[in-house]
């Protein structure tokens, strides 16, 4: 079952300008992480934040955690077609550290 | 070498067949993941192998069989599959059972007819 819901589903932005997307969990998390995904392919990890972290930072995305609201955000800022992917929120649960995926948001940056 | 690879890129297969997947990775990682994604929805876990021991099924259905024959080698055996089986199957690993990030392979896409 799907831990958490990403909005926007889909998103298109022109080269250059921010991205935002948002992703809302039911259960109290350890940590949250995002993963691109290219179309028809794996999953890449882009980035961690723990529990007791509020804002990270690497790169060009800046990414929130709001426990309160069970909520993160992920911020991809300079967009660049290379960007167009996939991307997910994944939390982990039980003792295996079991990963579920939010629904995903297509992001889609035009040249 | 920090991939993930995963044989065959595509498969199709009839409902009567018997086939494999295989992932392999060579960064000494002690946990595996085998996920079934279908089209525009997030990965779904099915197995999770710790120290080459099956130590999480998700209530998959007895015609997906995983196997581990060692740290760096994980089968998915198919058998008597039906169509809406097809989908994209994915493998990660991490490096132990206790870590958070994983590692995908680029997946096999399946379509059983």
């Amino acid at each position: 079952s799907q831990q958490g819901e990403e909005d926007p589903q889909a998103l298109s932005i022109q080269e250059g300008e921010n991205a935002t997307m948002n992703c809302s969990y039911k259960t109290s998390i350890n940590n949250l992480q995002w993963y691109r995904q290219n179309s028809g392919r794996g999953l890449v990890h882009l980035i961690l934040i723990r529990s007791n972290e509020r804002e990270k930072h690497s790169g060009r995305l800046r990414v929130t955690l709001d426990t309160s609201k069970k909520s993160s955000s992920l911020l991809i800022t300079a967009s660049r077609a290379a960007d167009t992917a996939s991307y997910f929120c994944a939390t982990d649960r039980g003792s295996a550290r079991q990963l579920t995926f939010g629904s995903g948001t297509q992001l889609t940056v035009l040249p | 070498d920090t991939e993930v690879t995963q044989t065959p890129k595509h498969l199709v297969m009839g409902m009567t067949n018997k086939k494999s997947l295989k992932c392999e990775q060579h960064m000494g990682h002690r946990a595996m993941y085998w996920y079934k994604q279908k089209a525009k929805k997030p990965p779904e876990l099915m197995f999770v192998y710790s120290y080459e021991k099956l130590s999480i099924n998700e209530s998959v259905p007895s015609r997906f069989s995983p196997e581990c024959p060692n740290s760096s080698l994980l089968n998915l055996h198919l058998h008597a599959l039906q169509p809406e089986d097809s989908a994209l199957y994915l493998c990660a690993s991490s490096p132990g059972p206790l870590a958070y990030e994983q590692y995908f392979g680029p997946g096999t896409r399946l379509t059983v007819t």
